[in-house]
């Protein structure tokens, strides 16, 4: 079955750090960009970053509410996409989903599979 | 940035009814439109990508069109199943704010 299926949410305090796991199963995961969104209680989908396939050089970009503080990495062996959440702030607190990018075409992308995403909440 | 307006917020409907959602980009953006679904708890499904083509295994009741700068995603008869909210995309940092569709 194609899917992705996120791990790692929690309970955590301001200024700690957390590590959630996006893995992947039922397709090539190294041939696909991978992003991370979020979504605050109530709220709408926020782009947090993304990684590119090894193929275009696997590297990553960040919203500006997290760059710094987060990172995004992959293990294609594993199939396995990582987010590395330090710092972490109150207004961190959001369901995390991982996704699977297709490109229109340069520049252009649409997300064709979602995990079912994993609860992460900061408070003290 | 190009900013995307999604109207109405809020939708409400009968089982059987036609509804209409409309996204508006603040430029041209061709067709590089995709529109998801989201029911409460559960994650975003990607419904139409390139404007007006169908995802995989999603009901032909759903259907979406437009170019340039003002999409519909439209709902042909409405299924209890189909109540839930909807999101237009544009880019990775781009989403409408998002139309509920709820029982009248």
């Amino acid at each position: 079955e194609v899917q992705l299926v996120e791990s790692g949410g929690g309970l955590v305090k301001p200024g700690r750090s957390l590590r959630l796991s996006c893995t992947a199963s039922g397709f090539t995961f190294g041939d696909y960009a991978m992003s991370w969104f979020r979504q605050a209680p109530g709220k709408g989908l926020e782009w947090v970053g993304f990684i590119r396939s090894k193929a275009y050089g696997g590297t990553t970009e960040y919203a500006a509410s997290v760059k710094g503080r987060f990172t995004i990495s992959r293990d294609d062996s594993k199939s396995i996409a990582y987010l590395q959440m330090n710092s972490l702030k109150t207004e961190d607190t959001a369901v995390y989903y991982c996704t699977r990018d297709r490109e229109y075409s340069y520049g252009h992308w649409y997300f064709d599979l979602w995990g079912r995403g994993t609860l992460v909440t900061v408070s003290s | 940035d190009i900013q995307m307006t999604q109207s109405p917020s809020t939708l409400s409907a009968s089982v059987g009814d036609r509804v209409t959602i409309t996204c508006r980009a603040s430029q041209s953006i061709s067709s590089w439109l995709a529109w998801y679904q989201q029911k409460p708890g559960k994650a975003p499904k990607l419904l139409i990508y390139k404007a007006s083509s169908l995802e995989s295994g999603v009901p032909s009741r759903f259907s979406g069109s437009g170019s340039g700068t003002e999409f519909t995603l439209t709902i042909s008869s409405l299924q209890p199943d189909d109540f839930a909210t909807y999101y237009c995309q544009l880019s990775r940092y781009t989403f409408g704010q998002g139309t509920k569709l709820e029982i009248k």
